[in-house]
């Protein structure tokens, strides 16, 4: 599976825009891009998952970049419920090796 | 009803106790898992399981086994307890697309 780099931390204000960044230079042609988030304590919330296209749900949207090399997760209008930390994982579809989680990038949402 | 429990939440044992965590799941996956957390750090996985006869071990097997005695059952044990097995334990499934459920956790120390 391709390593990921996510900063260890990040803030935004409350009703803005929260930009989360994800670098996986050697992704394969293959590979999905996840993002899971954890709010304090309770078990990971997977959001959005993409390959090359940008992807949108009612929670976020995933921006992935034409090379593939790095990716963004847009948490539209930020809230405090959002705070959290905020996992990017790079995966085969249907692989027989599970998710592994890395530190992720924790989102502080500011009042 | 919750789609993935795990039973008991919380649990304080001794060292040199054998402990099992349990979980349960209703969402018809065939894949399940086992996680650990340690303060301020990821997510560890420890075992999982593609289907009742399929168990692999994950990052951190060592002190730990596991039973998969049904398609929605996934049992993790501690055979002699020690206190660096003090965690936040989650257990997951997933189907063949990798999207993963995690239950709420057991929060387990050994003294």
């Amino acid at each position: 599976d391709a390593k990921t780099t996510q900063p260890p931390s990040m803030d935004c204000a409350e009703g803005r825009a929260a930009n989360l960044p994800c670098n996986h230079s050697t992704i394969s042609g293959n590979e999905y891009v996840y993002w899971y988030r954890q709010i304090h304590s309770q078990g990971p919330q997977y959001i959005i998952h993409g390959l090359k296209n940008n992807e949108t749900n009612e929670m976020a949207s995933l921006i992935i970049t034409e090379d593939r090399k790095s990716s963004t997760l847009i948490l539209p209008h930020a809230t405090l419920r959002d705070t959290a930390v905020y996992y990017c994982i790079v995966r085969v579809l249907a692989g027989r090796r599970a998710l592994t989680f890395g530190s992720g990038t924790r989102l502080q949402v500011q009042p | 009803d919750a789609d993935v429990t795990q039973t008991p939440r919380n649990r304080i044992t001794k060292t040199g106790k054998r402990i099992m965590l349990e979980c349960s799941q209703t969402k018809g996956h065939d894949r399940m898992y086992w996680y650990r957390q340690d303060p301020g750090l990821g997510l560890r996985l420890i075992y999982y399981s593609f289907d009742v006869k399929d168990i692999n071990k994950g990052e951190i097997s060592d002190g730990y086994s596991v039973s998969r005695q049904a398609q929605a059952k996934f049992s993790l044990s501690l055979e002699s307890a020690i206190p660096n097995q003090t965690a936040l334990y989650f257990c997951a499934t997933s189907d063949l697309r990798h999207e993963q459920f995690f239950g709420p956790g057991t929060r387990l120390t050994v003294l």
